[in-house]
């Protein structure tokens, strides 16, 4: 079993609908979650991270944790095509000197249909 | 915001030579880099965690004789693929995590190496 599992999609939605990514993960030391975009050849752009259950937002995304059942989820409101990208979920564990190194989905592409 | 730098941003080289990469953080200190390599298709793989003026800890599977890693100073940290063959190009990325303020525990990454080996 993979220690983090994402469905690569492709997800397509049409403009202005609500997108939910979502993840799983199976090592209970991870205590932090991030969420990257990655645009076609170029390195991951952090969208948000949180260390704890719950709901996290900034503008048009919502972060949510459910660390009982291991499960990660990014949701998109109001969807652009500027929106469409691969989502990568993320999460590690921490060390002494702080967050480790991060563990990766596969990637979920993303597009959203003008 | 914080900024990470790599060079170059591709290469490509011969089977047999080493490739080095660079990674710097421009705007703020990071006593810890990662490198991750990224197949097609695939999701990013962390290869090692590059600690300022230490040893570098590589993951299970990576060669550290191979993979040459140097942080010798707060805001540089070189990958070296030493000896590369074909199965060795890939997309190479490096995340620097910040160390105080806003940036603390956050990894910004690099837009990424790409490197053919032929």
């Amino acid at each position: 079993q993979k220690e983090v599992e994402q469905d690569p999609g492709p997800l397509s939605v049409p403009e202005g609908a609500i997108v939910s990514l979502n993840c799983t993960y199976s090592n209970s030391a991870f205590q932090y979650f991030m969420w990257y975009r990655q645009y076609s050849r170029k390195g991951p752009e952090l969208l948000m991270y949180t260390y704890s259950s719950g709901n996290k937002e900034d503008g048009r995304f919502t972060a949510q944790v459910d660390k009982s059942s291991k499960y990660i989820s990014l949701f998109i409101r109001d969807s652009q095509p500027s929106d469409s990208a691969t989502y990568l979920c993320a999460t590690g564990p921490y060390s002494g000197g702080g967050a480790d190194g991060l563990t990766f989905g596969k990637g979920t592409h993303l597009i959203i249909q003008p | 915001g914080a900024v990470v730098s790599q060079h170059p941003s591709w290469v490509i080289c011969k089977s047999g030579t080493s490739v080095k990469i660079e990674c710097r953080s421009l705007d703020f200190q990071a006593t810890t880099m990662f490198w991750y390599r990224q197949f097609p298709k695939q999701s990013l793989m962390l290869m090692a965690t590059s600690n300022e003026g230490s040893k570098a800890t590589y993951e299970q599977g990576v060669e550290k004789d191979k993979f040459l890693i140097n942080h010798a100073s707060l805001t540089l940290s070189t990958l070296t693929v030493t000896s590369a063959h074909p199965e060795d190009s890939s997309f190479y990325i490096c995340s620097a995590r910040g160390t105080s303020g806003s940036n603390y525990n956050e990894q910004f990454f690099g837009p990424g190496t790409r490197l053919t080996v032929l």
